[in-house]
């Protein structure tokens, strides 16, 4: 099964909105990643947060850890139809060199 | 610009043949994966290197094979013993093998059965 769930599967927003998906895990992490993946193209990152941080920002992105709930959640604050994409959380566990578990990621579509 | 190219961007296999996935990075990072995407799934990862002349099996390793014999170059090789090969694959790097360096990914190849 996988690492990192995400939550919702699908969200459709419009323009100027907000957009909050999260992503549970299961097993202690080293740090936390989201991307962003737009159709038919590769996964870009966005934000890498460890697990001795509880909050980070990055523009309109604002990332948050819990790690005793083994959580997080991802905002991205007015939205753009550019923000259309599926974006994905991806743990790197502790006891791993490099690797990455991915979820099945959160598909956002943003209208005008 | 530095990154990572993924060719050919679709291709499609025969029944019993085997096909290769190119994958070359100018980023000069040690660490590659090669990583599958099928709908609605997250990836999953079938092989990685963490330096050249060595790779490590991934979660799917079977029926597929690589070798890393240049720091820039990655193939992937679908074989025929790979039975559901119908997929996009994801080709990364990364810096090292370090546990908080991002990946930097291809935009893939989109593979199917004829």
């Amino acid at each position: 099964s996988q690492q990192g769930e995400e939550d919702p599967q699908a969200l459709s927003i419009q323009e100027g909105e907000n957009a909050t998906m999260n992503c549970s895990y299961k097993t202690s992490i080293n740090n936390l990643q989201w991307y962003r993946q737009n159709s038919g193209r590769g996964l870009v990152h966005l934000i890498l947060i460890r697990s001795n941080e509880r909050e980070k920002h990055s523009g309109r992105l604002r990332v948050t850890l819990d790690t005793s709930k083994k959580s997080s959640s991802l905002l991205i604050t007015a939205s753009r139809a550019a923000d259309t994409a599926s974006y994905f959380c991806a743990t790197a566990l502790t006891d791993s060199w490099g690797k990455l578990q991915f979820g099945a990621g959160t598909q956002v579509v943003v209208t005008p | 610009d530095g990154g990572i190219t993924q060719s050919p961007k679709y291709l499609f296999r025969k029944e019993g043949q085997n096909v290769t996935l190119s994958c070359e990075q100018n980023l000069n990072h040690d660490a590659m994966y090669w990583y599958r995407q099928d709908p609605g799934q997250g990836l999953r990862l079938i092989y990685y290197s963490q330096i050249v002349n060595d790779f490590q099996k991934g979660d799917i390793a079977e029926g597929y094979s690589v070798s890393r014999e240049k720091k820039e170059s990655f193939p992937l090789t679908v074989t025929s013993a790979q039975k559901n090969p119908t997929a996009f694959y994801l080709c990364a790097s990364s810096r090292d093998e370090r546990l908080d360096q991002p990946q930097h990914f291809g935009d893939g190849t989109r593979l199917s059965i004829l």
